[in-house]
């Protein structure tokens, strides 16, 4: 069953922390997206890539880092730098550059205690 | 800075009503946009794109370049359309494809 996995589901952070947050695909897509979704403020981009070993800063990419290791996987890290984590986070991945359907994953909520 | 505009958090009608739900953009001559809608304990999921002037589940976009808008638009709702609907335009630039959205419109259709 093809698609994006996004684990965890809900992910606990202490002040000062830093958390990586996974999101793997077996779609065979070339671009990956991480989002950052807050109550009425839609979807911001934080880091997206196109291909491996290559990722470029969205909109909001202060206090996050991300890598492009396999084609596969795009994990994000909320480093401590990031002011306001808590949040819920949506990787995506589409198939080639000119193509913009996105195939989303569940998400991953992170709160920080 | 580019932006995507949904005037409205929460669009409520009945079951049967015309519905409409608004998307403007900061900039024109777009040659692609998109709705996405989020149902209920589901995943974020592509509904339409403009470029395939396709209508599904009874939906249907219109690109109106003059008045940079991309409302979404179906003549009968039904209760099953209750979900999350967000407008997303693509960003420009940077030779990547990547996808601003909106804030989103909830779309409430009571029986």
């Amino acid at each position: 069953d093809g698609g994006i996995t996004q684990s965890p589901k809900y992910l606990f952070r202490k002040e000062g922390q830093n958390v990586t947050l996974s999101c793997e695909q077996n779609l065979n897509h070339d671009a990956m997206y991480w989002y950052r979704q807050d109550p009425g403020q839609g979807l911001r981009l934080i880091y997206y890539s196109q291909i491996v070993n290559d990722f470029q800063k969205g909109d909001i990419a202060e206090g996050y880092s991300v890598s492009r290791e396999k084609k596969e996987s795009f994990p994000l890290t909320v480093t401590s730098a990031q002011k306001n984590p808590t949040a819920f986070y949506l990787c995506a991945s589409n198939p080639q550059q000119g193509d913009y359907g996105y195939t989303f994953g569940s998400g991953t909520r992170l709160t920080v205690v | 800075a580019q932006r995507v505009t949904q005037p409205e958090k929460l669009l409520s009608v009945f079951k049967g009503a015309p519905v409409e739900l608004k998307c403007n953009y900061s900039y024109s001559g777009s040659p692609e946009l998109f709705w996405y809608v989020q149902y209920s304990r589901q995943r974020l999921q592509l509904l339409l794109r403009h470029i395939s002037r396709e209508s599904i589940k009874g939906f249907t976009a219109d690109l109106n370049k003059g008045e940079t808008s991309f409302h979404l638009k179906k003549p009968f709702a039904q209760e099953e359309d209750s979900a999350m609907y967000y407008c997303a335009p693509p960003s420009l630039g940077g030779g990547y494809n990547k996808l601003i959205f909106g804030a989103g419109t909830r779309l409430a259709v009571h029986p």
